[in-house]
C-alpha cells in the first residue's frame, strides 16, 4: 500500500514563529503536493514539486516556501506564521501522468495563536 | 479555464436508500475525472476514476460513478447507503500539468 506520512497530526504555534511541516512518501512518486483545506473552500494548492529540487507555485503560495532535497520528502515552511494560516494542511504524492490519482497523508491541523 | 462544480453543499439520505452526489466539469480536451472521500479528521482517500472506456466506473466501498460527456457530469452513486458512508466527498479533474482541479466538496449525511 502507498503510504504518505506527515510529521504531525496537530500543531500549535505562535504568530511569527517559523513552522516546518514534513511529508514523506514511500512509493517513489515523482510528484508531491501541499494543499490547505478550509471549510467551504475545498482544497487549494500551495506548492507542488515534480522532481527533486524542483518546485512550482500553486494557487496560494504567499507566506509559504517548500523544499525537496530527496525524492521521498517534501517540506512546507511557514516563514513567519500568521493567524490566517490556521488550517488543515494536506500532503499528497503521485506518479507523473494525467491518469494517476494522488495519494494523501492524514493531514496536519495547524493552529496559529 | 478548467473547473469542477459540486452544486450541493450537503446531501441527506436515509440508510438503505440510493445516493447520488453530483459533479459537473468544464475542461478543454479529454476529461480525466476522480472522486475522493474524506472521513472526519482524516486525509483524502481515492474512490474511483474515469480515464476512458465504459461510462460506468466502479470503485471502492460499493461506489460507482457515471460519466456523461454530453452533460459534462460525473455523478457519484451507490445503490444502498450505509451510515458509515457519511463523509465529505470531493470531485476532481486532472489538468495537463498533472495537477488536480478540485470541487468544493459535498457533505454526505446518511441517517439511520
Amino acid at each position: 500500500d502507498v503510504k504518505v506520512t506527515q510529521s504531525s497530526r496537530y500543531l500549535v504555534k505562535r504568530t511569527g514563529e517559523k513552522v516546518f511541516l514534513e511529508c514523506v512518501q514511500d512509493m517513489d512518486h515523482e510528484n508531491m503536493f501541499w494543499y490547505r483545506q478550509d471549510p467551504g473552500l475545498g482544497l487549494r494548492l500551495i506548492y507542488f514539486s515534480y522532481d527533486v529540487k524542483m518546485k512550482e507555485k500553486g494557487d496560494i503560495p504567499e507566506g509559504y516556501s517548500v523544499s525537496r532535497e530527496k525524492k521521498e520528502r517534501f517540506s512546507l515552511i511557514l516563514e513567519s506564521a500568521s493567524t490566517n494560516q490556521t488550517s488543515m494542511y494536506l500532503c499528497a504524492s503521485s506518479f507523473t501522468s494525467v491518469y494517476n490519482e494522488q495519494f494523501f497523508g492524514p493531514g496536519t491541523r495547524l493552529t496559529v495563536l | 479555464a478548467q473547473s469542477v462544480a459540486q452544486p450541493e453543499d450537503q446531501v441527506n439520505v436515509a440508510e438503505g436508500n440510493p445516493l447520488t452526489v453530483k459533479c459537473t466539469y468544464s475542461v478543454s480536451g479529454n476529461p480525466y475525472l476522480f472522486w475522493y472521500v474524506q472521513y472526519p479528521n482524516r486525509g483524502l482517500q481515492f474512490l474511483l476514476k474515469y480515464i476512458t472506456g465504459d461510462n460506468l466506473v466502479k470503485g471502492s466501498y460499493g461506489f460507482e460513478a457515471e460519466f456523461n460527456k454530453s452533460q459534462t457530469s460525473f455523478h457519484l452513486k451507490k445503490p444502498s447507503a450505509l451510515v458509515s458512508d457519511s463523509a465529505l466527498y470531493f470531485c476532481a479533474v486532472s489538468d495537463v500539468n498533472y495537477q488536480l482541479i478540485w470541487g468544493a466538496g459535498t457533505k454526505l449525511i446518511i441517517k439511520p
